[in-house]
């Protein structure tokens, strides 16, 4: 079955850093491009960062860029984001999404929350 | 960055009615690069239409996309239980990626 199944949201202290990861099964995974996209608590959808399939380009919303990374491990098949100083704003379901590099998504995970709070 | 609009902010029909979403790109969007999701309470998106009008798989025909520019809709020519959901549209024409704040389609 193709999924993606996105771990290692939890609560966070401002300022903190986390490290979520999303293992991908089903699919080839070093043949796609993956990006982050996350949702605040009843809010819309917002783009977060995008990686190509070979790991060698990246690309961020302005909003984190500086203060995430995202990256990749084709070996194991896994979409890793880490994220430093975070922010309140920064509080969110953090979904992984498949689809061709900067365009829409085919394919989304169940998302995991981050909670960012003192 | 594209603002994309949506409207309405909520559409209220019965099963079997027609619904027409609205999204208006604040600038042209390159190639009509236009996608749909639909998201259901505690679900992630679902990618219905991409490229303005072309359906994603497993989408049935009952969803259609279409318009160019300034002026996108989502069609879904009669509702059945299962579509009453958020539905976003997503720009892909420029970067950043942006998408526009949901059309929520409830029961009337």
């Amino acid at each position: 079955e193709v999924q993606l199944l996105e771990s290692g949201g939890t609560l966070v202290q401002p300022g903190g850093s986390l490290r979520l990861s999303c293992a991908a099964s089903g699919f080839t995974f070093s043949n796609y491009a993956m990006s982050w996209v996350r949702q605040a608590p009843g809010k819309g959808l917002g783009w977060v960062a995008a990686i190509s399939g070979a790991g060698l380009s990246t690309y961020y919303a302005d909003s984190v860029k500086g203060r995430f990374t995202i990256s990749r491990d084709n070996s194991k098949n896994t979409l890793y984001l880490q994220m430093n100083s975070l922010r309140a704003e920064d509080m969110a379901v953090y979904y992984c999404a498949k689809g061709p590099i900067l365009y829409y998504f085919d394919l989304w995970g169940r998302g995991t929350l981050v909670t960012v709070s003192s | 960055e594209i603002v994309l609009t949506q409207s309405p902010g909520t559409l209220s029909l019965s099963p079997g009615e027609r619904a027409t979403l609205s999204c208006r790109p604040s600038q042209n969007i390159r190639s009509s690069y236009l996608a749909w999701y639909q998201q259901k309470p505690g679900q992630a998106p679902r990618l219905l239409i991409y490229d303005t009008s072309s359906r994603a798989t497993g989408i049935p025909d009952r969803f259609s996309g279409s318009g160019s520019g300034t002026d996108f809709t989502l069609t879904i020519s009669r509702l059945e239980p299962e579509d009453f959901a958020v539905y976003y549209c997503q720009q892909y024409g420029t970067s950043p990626l942006t998408f526009g704040g949901g059309t929520k389609v409830e029961i009337k």
